[in-house]
């Protein structure tokens, strides 16, 4: 089992649609959780990361659920600019992040 | 956020040559660097963890004679692909740990990749 797995999608979704992602991770000693947002052919951009009692940042949601090991990221109101391939990362120990795969959403007119 | 670069965005090399790629955080210091690959349609690897003033940390199946990491400054670590062949060929992406900036103390942020050619 992989350490940290996403479904890759792609999700398609039109515009105003509320689309969720989950990612689960194996290791139950993660520390900390992040959801990045990758553009083709550009680097990772932090969306915000994912504390235990859950946070919001516009439309979008993060949540934690340590029992069933998994983050999840809910986007409502769904842009256009919104398509973008969404990657989880999880740190376990010291400094390194360990990536999923990514799950590629679409949004479409 | 953090501002990090890197130099040079693109390059072609033949194969056998060595590409430098340089990354800098513009606004802050950063005693930790990490540089990832990423293979089309495929996650960010990581290959190595760079600590400013000490030898890097290598992830299994990366060969430290052939990707050199440097890191002599708080705001600068380089990577050089030696001897580089085609299969070398890939988006290279560095990231620095802000550690002074408010939230998680292992947040990350990326430099914009250097895409690298090996013909």
């Amino acid at each position: 089992r992989k350490e940290v797995e996403q479904d890759p999608g792609p999700f398609n979704v039109p515009e105003g649609a509320t689309v969720a992602f989950n990612c689960t991770y194996s290791n139950s000693a993660s520390q900390s959780f992040f959801w990045y947002r990758q553009d083709c052919r550009k680097e990772p951009k932090l969306l915000m990361s994912v504390y235990s009692s859950g946070n919001e940042d516009g439309r979008f949601t993060a949540q934690l659920n340590r029992a069933s090991q998994y983050i999840s990221l809910l986007i409502r109101d769904s842009k256009l600019s919104d398509s973008a391939t969404y990657l989880c990362a999880i740190n376990n120990a010291g400094n390194m992040l360990t990536f999923g795969g990514g799950t590629r959403l679409m949004v479409k007119p | 956020g953090a501002v990090v670069s890197q130099h040079p965005s693109r390059v072609i090399c033949k194969s056998g040559t060595s590409v430098k790629i340089e990354c800098r955080s513009l606004d802050f210091q950063a005693t930790t660097m990490f540089w990832y690959r990423q293979f089309p349609k495929q996650s960010l690897m990581l290959m190595a963890t760079s600590n400013e003033g000490s030898k890097a940390t290598y992830e299994q199946g990366v060969e430290k004679d052939k990707f050199l990491i440097n890191h002599a400054s708080l705001t600068l670590s380089t990577l050089t692909v030696t001897s580089a062949h085609p299969e070398d060929s890939s988006f290279y992406i560095c990231s620095a740990r802000d550690e002074w900036r408010g939230g998680p103390m292992d947040t990350q942020y990326f430099g914009p990749g250097t895409r690298l050619t090996v013909l």
